[in-house]
């Protein structure tokens, strides 16, 4: 199975960037880098998604290595609703296998 | 777009007892739903697949007969947990894939499911 390493918790400051790193050393070459997170008490949510180009939406942007290997998740200015748990997770046939994900906490 | 619902959101139930969540895509089709099981200060468990119009896939060791899916129609799947026990006091989450390789999974809000 392919998987992915993320450190247990992180900190950031509010309003400042944080970037949230993600390796996966044995990625395949058709497996998507997703990225869920989820907040207190609620299901996960969709934040972004990519295959090898870097990625950028509304809520974040995804730098992907050049071999793949990992990849980071890049919230540019954090505030205290980013605090939740962020999963790195690699696209498996239908299937999404979660792993412990990183606990990011924003200080005021 | 891409919403998902659950319903309840909460159920305590007495012990013996049987309880269904259902899990809706409310704005897309989606011929594949997931459900997950959560214990407190863990990651998500994936529990089974369910496709639409036949058989759900269960994942290594969940018991098939006390977490009875069905997936009727393309916005509706269903998880029945059968004699439910305190053990099974979890938080259950459904997700939905609108696309056959699901490349994006939409979550529902989750049900906490609480055995007396």
């Amino acid at each position: 199975d392919a998987k992915t390493t993320q450190p247990n918790s992180m900190e950031s400051n509010e309003e400042e960037p944080v970037h949230l790193p993600c390796n996966h050393s044995t990625i395949s070459g058709t497996d998507y880098i997703h990225w869920y997170r989820q907040l207190p008490s609620q299901g996960p949510e969709y934040v972004i998604h990519g295959l090898t180009s870097n990625v950028n939406n509304r809520m974040a942007s995804l730098a992907i290595a050049e071999d793949r290997k990992s990849s980071t998740l890049i919230l540019h200015r954090a505030t205290l609703r980013d605090a939740a748990v962020y999963y790195c997770i690699l696209g498996e046939d239908d299937k999404i296998i979660f792993g412990k994900g990183t606990r990011l906490h924003i200080l005021p | 777009g891409a919403v998902v619902s659950q319903h309840p959101s909460r159920v305590i139930c007495k012990s013996g007892t049987s309880v269904k969540i259902e899990c809706r895509s409310l704005d897309f089709q989606a011929t594949t739903m997931f459900w997950y099981r959560q214990f407190p200060k863990q990651s998500l468990m994936l529990m089974a697949t369910s496709n639409e119009g036949s058989k759900a896939t269960y994942e290594q060791g969940v018991e098939k007969d006390k977490f009875l899916i069905n997936h009727a129609s393309l916005t509706l799947s269903t998880l029945t947990v059968t004699s439910a026990h305190p053990e099974d006091s979890s938080f259950y989450i459904c997700s939905a894939a609108p696309l056959p390789t699901a490349e994006t999974q939409y979550f529902g809000p989750g049900t906490r499911l609480l055995v007396l």
